[in-house]
């Protein structure tokens, strides 16, 4: 079955530590995406990325920072310079770029909590 | 500055009634308009989508409204069953100028109530 995978499910952060969120796809698919999800206050996205090698900043990426070495893969690090790192992350895939918008799938997302 | 509101924040309806969620947006330059539903614990799931070309798309029970001088779009669900019940997020994006990620609005929690 083709989909997104983000791992682990629930993940827990000491104060001072780095973590990292793991987002494979095997959808073929070349643009990746992070958002974070707080309740109400819906998707916002921290960073994107169209292809592999190249990432962009979206709205929200201070105190995060990713990677892009393979297209299947998007991590996403979670450092300490993020002072409220308690949130639902999600990871989302879409086919290409121009000329035309394709949809964005979504994995089942991490929830991040500070322990 | 959010650049796409979404209205209700909550919304009750009763089994067998239509839901209506609404989404206004401010950058003319979007040009692709999905839906998506969330429930607890997943990822949200492409819904519908429209571009602003046409006034209405509909696909089973849901139905996309499309006001493009009013810069406004909305979601319509007949016949709303208890499964319905999730968080729906209206999104926009521009496609002319290259791909770019989707603007998400603040999300509509409903419950369908027997």
């Amino acid at each position: 079955d083709g989909g997104i995978t983000q791992s682990p499910k629930y993940l827990f952060r000491k104060e001072g530590q780095n973590v990292t969120l793991s987002c494979e796809q095997n959808l073929n698919h070349d643009a990746m995406y992070w958002y974070r999800q707080d309740p109400g206050q819906g998707l916002r996205l921290i960073y994107y990325s169209q292809i592999v090698n190249d990432f962009q900043k979206g709205d929200i990426a201070e105190g995060y920072s990713v990677s892009r070495e393979k297209k299947e893969s998007f991590p996403l690090t979670v450092t300490s310079a993020q002072k409220n790192p308690t949130a639902f992350y999600l990871c989302a895939s879409s086919l290409g770029s121009v000329p035309t918008n394709q949809p964005q799938h979504f994995g089942d997302g991490t929830r991040l909590s500070i322990l | 500055q959010q650049q796409v509101k979404q209205s209700p924040q909550s919304l009750i309806v009763q089994k067998g009634g239509i839901s209506i969620i609404n989404c206004a947006y401010e950058n003319t330059a979007f040009d692709y308009f999905p839906w998506y539903q969330q429930f607890p614990g997943k990822g949200p799931a492409l819904l519908i989508a429209i571009r602003p070309d046409v006034s209405e798309k509909k696909e089973g029970r849901f139905t996309i409204s499309f006001n493009k001088s009013a810069k406004q779009f909305s979601l319509h669900i007949m016949d709303s069953q208890p499964g319905d019940s999730a968080t729906y997020f209206c999104a926009a994006s521009r496609s002319k100028t290259g791909n770019t990620p989707l603007v998400f609005g603040k999300g509509t929690r409903l419950s369908v109530i027997a």
